[in-house]
């Protein structure tokens, strides 16, 4: 059973880089797929944020300005989010996911880390 | 950007009824249209993908049409564990995009 986990701060200083990493177990990442990256405002809609397959393709959401850097750590496993100058509005639930290849679904979500940006 | 409509915003009904939720794209996505559910506190779910084809364990009543700019979901006889929002995702172009979502509550 493929299972995602999101760790890191859940509260950010406005300005400062946010950093998260997601745990993925059951599947190996190196294997295929895409790694994805979706937040929620609490209470609102899903953004994507990027994706990042194993190799070269990484994609990311033109609306994070250069901000965004998505990595993977296949010797653990691991895959990371990084964004930078982070604001309140970047204030969210984030997700990690797989998502396919092929038709880009999301099917295996992690349980979602709320981080907070503020002072 | 590919902009996602869904309507209505949110839905009541009753346990036994049929239910239809509308996504519409800005432009044509062909059939790279996928559903997911989303409960309370709980990551989204994937129900659908490629606009019809149902993901893994997912009842069979729901159900898919449409291709191009217009699609629909239906629940045909709504269970009381089908109560959640909807959020409909193209994935047509970069960047992927969802629909605001539509919230189904109980009447």
């Amino acid at each position: 059973q493929v299972q995602l986990q999101e760790s890191g701060p859940g509260l950010v200083e406005p300005s400062e880089t946010l950093s998260l990493t997601c745990t993925v177990s059951g599947y190996s990442i190196r294997l295929g797929y895409y790694w994805a990256w979706v937040r929620q405002p609490p209470g609102k809609g899903l953004e994507w944020i990027g994706s990042k397959y194993h190799g070269e393709n990484t994609y990311y959401n033109p609306s994070l300005r250069g901000r965004v850097t998505i990595s993977l750590d296949t010797s653990k496993n691991q895959f990371s989010l990084n964004l930078i100058s982070v604001t309140a509005a970047d204030s969210a639930i984030y997700y990690c996911a797989r998502e396919d290849s092929s038709w880009s679904y999301f099917d295996y979500w992690g349980q979602g880390t709320l981080v907070a940006v503020s002072s | 950007d590919i902009q996602m409509t869904q309507s209505p915003s949110s839905l009541s009904a009753s346990v036994g009824d049929r239910v239809t939720i509308t996504c519409r794209a800005s432009r044509g996505i062909s059939n790279y249209l996928n559903w997911y559910q989303q409960k309370p506190g709980k990551a989204p779910k994937l129900l659908i993908y490629a606009a019809s084809s149902l993901h893994s364990g997912v009842p069979s009543r729901f159900s898919v049409s449409g291709s191009g700019t217009d699609f629909t979901l239906t629940i045909s006889s709504l269970q009381p564990e089908d109560f959640a929002t909807y959020f409909c995702q193209q994935a047509f172009s970069s960047p992927r995009t969802f629909g605001q979502g539509t919230k189904l509550e109980i009447k």
